[in-house]
């Protein structure tokens, strides 16, 4: 069964450098997503992208992050300057059609950042 | 503003038993309800959906869910549990015409001999 991967799974960082989280999705797959969650708390939403550009961000998703399909088959996550606050176990996730009626998403093992 | 409540961290459960995990939202129609799984290592895993029709969906791996509109309600349920079945439960909600989930904290679900 196809399935979503992501790497690294863990990613230790110091405070103010750059990381990227990278993502293939299924390969099918038109829709993607970034999702993540803090320790102990919710799943949350970041973004979603579709035809090369961002349809849906949240107010998580600030200037620091961003988000790439470099080539066919990745998508990455960055942030610019982590801060200790973005610690978290980062989601990608991918649909092959968009609306929840028609698109399923479905998610990889996740990223787990710690920021230092 | 929509959310999702998940009112056990973590339950345990005999092998052999059954089980009930809850799940309450809050949206001002009916939502996309979800139930994913997460083992230890693994991504989120769909289990079921409930988008409208019988309010009595059934999923993989033996899991049911019974959406009650009064009670704003998503439960899911397994007759009889297995030990494969520890695992990291997920209840998520999508309103209509987006496309990102809401997620609640989670129950973690463990299961003894």
């Amino acid at each position: 069964e196809p399935e979503v991967t992501q790497t690294p799974s863990h990613q230790v960082t110091q405070m103010g450098q750059e990381v990227i989280l990278r993502c293939v999705p299924i390969s099918n797959h038109l829709y993607f997503y970034w999702y993540r969650q803090i320790l102990g708390q919710k799943v949350e939403f970041l973004v979603s992208f579709y035809n090369n550009e961002i349809s849906e961000k949240s107010e998580i998703f600030d200037d620091q992050f961003s988000v790439e399909r470099p080539d066919g088959s990745n998508f990455t996550l960055k942030i610019r300057s982590t801060k200790l606050e973005d610690s978290a176990m980062y989601f990608c996730a991918s649909s092959a059609q968009g609306g929840f009626a028609r698109g399923t998403q479905y998610f990889g093992p996740g990223t787990r950042l710690l920021v230092l | 503003a929509q959310s999702v409540t998940q009112p056990d961290i973590h339950i345990t459960v005999s092998e052999g038993a059954s089980l009930e995990l809850r799940c309450n939202y809050s949206y001002g129609a009916t939502p996309y309800l979800f139930w994913y799984v997460q083992s230890p290592g693994q991504g989120l895993q769909l289990l079921l959906k409930y988008f409208s029709g019988d309010t009595l969906v059934q999923g993989i791996k033996g899991f049911e869910a019974e959406f009650k509109r009064s009670q704003s309600s998503f439960n899911l349920r397994k007759p009889s549990v297995h030990w494969s079945d520890a695992a990291e439960y997920f209840c998520a909600v999508a309103v209509t015409g987006a496309n990102n989930l809401f997620f609640g904290t989670g129950t973690r679900l463990t299961v003894i001999p």
